[in-house]
């Protein structure tokens, strides 16, 4: 039962150009919700989050949008700089369970010189 | 350093043999977690330490797996009789508590383990 999803494994972009990354759920309970970067041989490095009481929190070149009624969430990354090649892993928490976080499979993003 | 540190960075282990993974959180941290990420998916929990108390061990796979943390700041996470699908990158994460409910995680880099 995957409750956090990120259906596309690998999203290629140019440089300077918007990256947009999804990612849907399926437990309700859900309440907030983050954004890790994983590089190669690290551990996931914590991006950006929001909280169900709000729909969009931006933060420099990072943007996240929450909707809550199609329990979707997206990462936007403006522009897209090389640097930003990673793996991004969407994550959840529902506020009964203290921090355990439940993680999607993670999007491989590439960014183009 | 000032991160939380994983040791070793990678383990062979014979099926059948007992393995031992530490992690050092950040200092002062309160929480620690462990989870394990199989190739190809995301990290899932595992358990969950609050000090030297081990509140959720909900996801910990089978009675082989163990986890403690006596003294409130380094962990161990043991595997007992090594299985194949054991195999995965076990990574530890750490916050501090504050008022805020929910607190960054930050993670070591992980220990990849391989079972032979």
């Amino acid at each position: 039962d995957q409750q956090v999803k990120q259906n596309s494994p690998s999203l290629s972009v140019q440089e300077g150009r918007i990256s947009i990354l999804n990612c849907d759920y399926t437990n309700s309970m859900f309440d907030y919700f983050l954004w890790y970067k994983k590089y190669p041989a690290e551990g996931p490095t914590f991006l950006i989050s929001i909280s169900s009481i709000k729909d969009k929190n931006e933060d420099g070149r990072f943007t996240v949008f929450l909707n809550k009624s199609a329990k979707h969430l997206s990462l936007h990354i403006v522009p897209s700089q090389p640097g930003d090649s990673a793996v991004y892993f969407c994550a959840a928490s529902p506020e009964t369970s203290g921090s355990r976080l439940t993680f999607g499979e993670g999007t491989q993003l590439t960014v183009n010189p | 350093g000032a991160g939380v540190s994983q040791s070793p960075r990678y383990k062979v282990a014979k099926r059948g043999q007992d393995v031992a993974l530490r992690c050092d959180p950040i200092s002062g941290h309160v929480s620690l977690f462990w989870y394990q990420q199989a190739l190809g998916q995301g990290p899932e929990f595992l358990t969950y330490f609050q000090n030297e108390a081990q509140l959720d061990k909900s996801g910990l796979p089978s009675d082989r797996f163990f986890a403690e943390r006596p003294e409130g700041s380094v962990s161990t996470l043991k595997i007992q009789r090594t299985q194949q699908e054991d195999s995965a990158v076990y990574l530890c994460a750490s916050s501090h508590i504050r008022l805020a409910r929910l607190e960054t995680q930050y993670f070591g880099p992980g220990t990849r383990l391989l079972v032979l």
